[in-house]
């Protein structure tokens, strides 16, 4: 069975700075996907970026990036320029690419953003 | 983008009744759906995979009998919890995954969930 690990359970930022979540995951496929979600206080749960685990290139999507390290089960996410909007509960989430669409996420970073 | 409906957003009930929470997609076909349970400060637990026209798949440790899950439409899923009590008091979410995409890049989307509270 697929693992999925943050070992942050909060972080904290300045305001316009750069933090970084980390994620590390354990499987034995090949195939799979990789996902991180926002979760505000509103408890909406909303994705900010995925990773296909056969490309190389690392997901951006505008101040959110990724570090895919796939030799390393490594997937950690870099916001940059943190606005106030990015305080949030951040989920880590994996999905096999071959055997259903079922999301298994990691337990979760608490971002906190300091003005 | 696409949107998912869950409805009630918070619900109170008395032990021992029973409780529906609703979920649609409103702009596109999803064959399957997920419901979660998320207790405060923690991650989502997936309950089951509901699959349209047949039967829910449950996680194991999951009350079948007691969270009743019906999916009769490509747009509606819903979880039912049976004889409620105050220790099923929790946050349920629901996401649908949209059939129209290609599997290998389908998406899952997230209701905005409901809380329930039983008295």
């Amino acid at each position: 069975a697929q693992t999925v690990t943050q070992s942050q359970p909060e972080m904290s930022v300045q305001e316009a700075e750069t933090v970084t979540l980390s994620c590390t995951y354990d499987t034995s496929e090949s195939d799979y996907y990789l996902f991180w979600y926002k979760q505000p206080p509103s408890r909406q749960m909303i994705l900010v970026i995925r990773q296909e685990a056969y490309k190389q290139q690392n997901a951006t999507e505008n101040r959110f990036s990724v570090n895919f390290q796939k030799a390393a089960k490594s997937f950690s996410l870099k916001i940059s320029d943190s606005q106030l909007g990015d305080a949030a509960m951040y989920f880590c989430a994996y999905r096999s690419g071959t055997s259903g669409s079922r999301l298994t996420f990691g337990e979760g970073t608490q971002l906190t953003v300091n003005p | 983008g696409a949107v998912v409906s869950q409805h009630p957003s918070w619900v109170i009930c008395k032990s021992g009744t029973s409780v529906k929470i609703e979920c649609r997609s409103l702009d596109f076909q999803a064959t399957t759906m997920f419901w979660y349970r998320q207790f405060p400060k923690q991650s989502l637990m997936l309950m089951a995979t509901s699959n349209e026209g047949s039967k829910a798949t449950y996680e194991q440790g999951v009350e079948k009998d007691k969270f009743l899950i019906n999916h009769a439409s490509l747009t509606l899923s819903t979880l039912t919890v049976t004889s409620a009590h105050p220790e099923d008091s929790s946050f349920y979410i629901c996401s649908a995954r949209d059939s129209g995409q290609f599997d290998r890049f389908s998406i899952q989307y997230f209701g905005a969930g409901t809380r329930l509270s039983v008295l």
